[in-house]
């Protein structure tokens, strides 16, 4: 069974840096991208982020190039998302997601929240 | 970056009604298209792919139709447990973008 579990949301002032994981099981976590998506609360789904299966090549929209960071580790079966200088507008969930190129997000993790706040 | 525009952003329908959701790309996305149910309190989760693929363990009273710039989710037969937001997501070209979402209620 295909199990995404992230970590690491919280509180946080803005301007200030946290790191997101996540950690794959139940699949070939080296034979995928993988992705990060974010919702705003009560609003839609915002695509943050993807890396390629060996990390080599990443991909970001406009919103959180330059700030966000995403990163794997294949032998740990983990994904990460650096999130420096964090706005109020990256007040959301974050959802770690398997993906390839050109395909869907076919599996979702129950999501971590981030709020930024002072 | 191409522009999802889904509707209706809200619909009410009776148990066993056939209710139906579309999406518009703002430019050809070669049936590159996905949409995902979220029940509330939970993640998304994958419905159909390539516009018309059922993906796994979703039942049959779901299906996808479209080509080009226009989609459309179809339910038949409402059962509650379709209660949900739908979202439709192109992956054609990078940034993905996702519709805003139907929020689809029991009449």
């Amino acid at each position: 069974e295909v199990q995404l579990v992230e970590s690491g949301g919280g509180l946080v002032q803005p301007g200030r840096s946290l790191k997101l994981s996540c950690a794959a099981s139940g699949f070939t976590f080296s034979n995928y991208y993988m992705a990060w998506v974010r919702q705003a609360p009560k609003k839609g789904l915002e695509w943050v982020a993807t890396i390629s299966t060996s990390g080599s090549r990443t991909y970001y929209p406009d919103s959180v190039k330059g700030r966000f960071t995403i990163s794997r580790d294949n032998a740990k079966s983990s994904l990460y998302l650096q999130m420096n200088s964090l706005k109020s507008e990256d007040t959301a969930t974050y959802y770690c997601a398997r993906h390839r190129l050109q395909w869907p997000f076919d599996y979702w993790g129950q999501g971590v929240m981030v709020t930024v706040s002072s | 970056d191409i522009q999802m525009t889904q509707s209706p952003a809200s619909l009410s329908a009776s148990l066993g009604e056939t209710v139906t959701i579309e999406c518009r790309a703002s430019e050809d996305i070669y049936s590159n298209l996905a949409w995902y149910q979220q029940k509330p309190g939970n993640s998304p989760q994958l419905l159909i792919y390539d516009a018309n693929s059922l993906a796994d363990g979703v039942p049959s009273r779901f299906s996808g139709s479209g080509s080009g710039t226009q989609y459309s989710l179809k339910i038949n037969s409402l059962q509650s447990e379709d209660v949900a937001s739908y979202f439709c997501q192109q992956y054609n070209n990078y940034p993905n973008t996702f519709g805003a979402g139907t929020k689809l209620e029991l009449k």
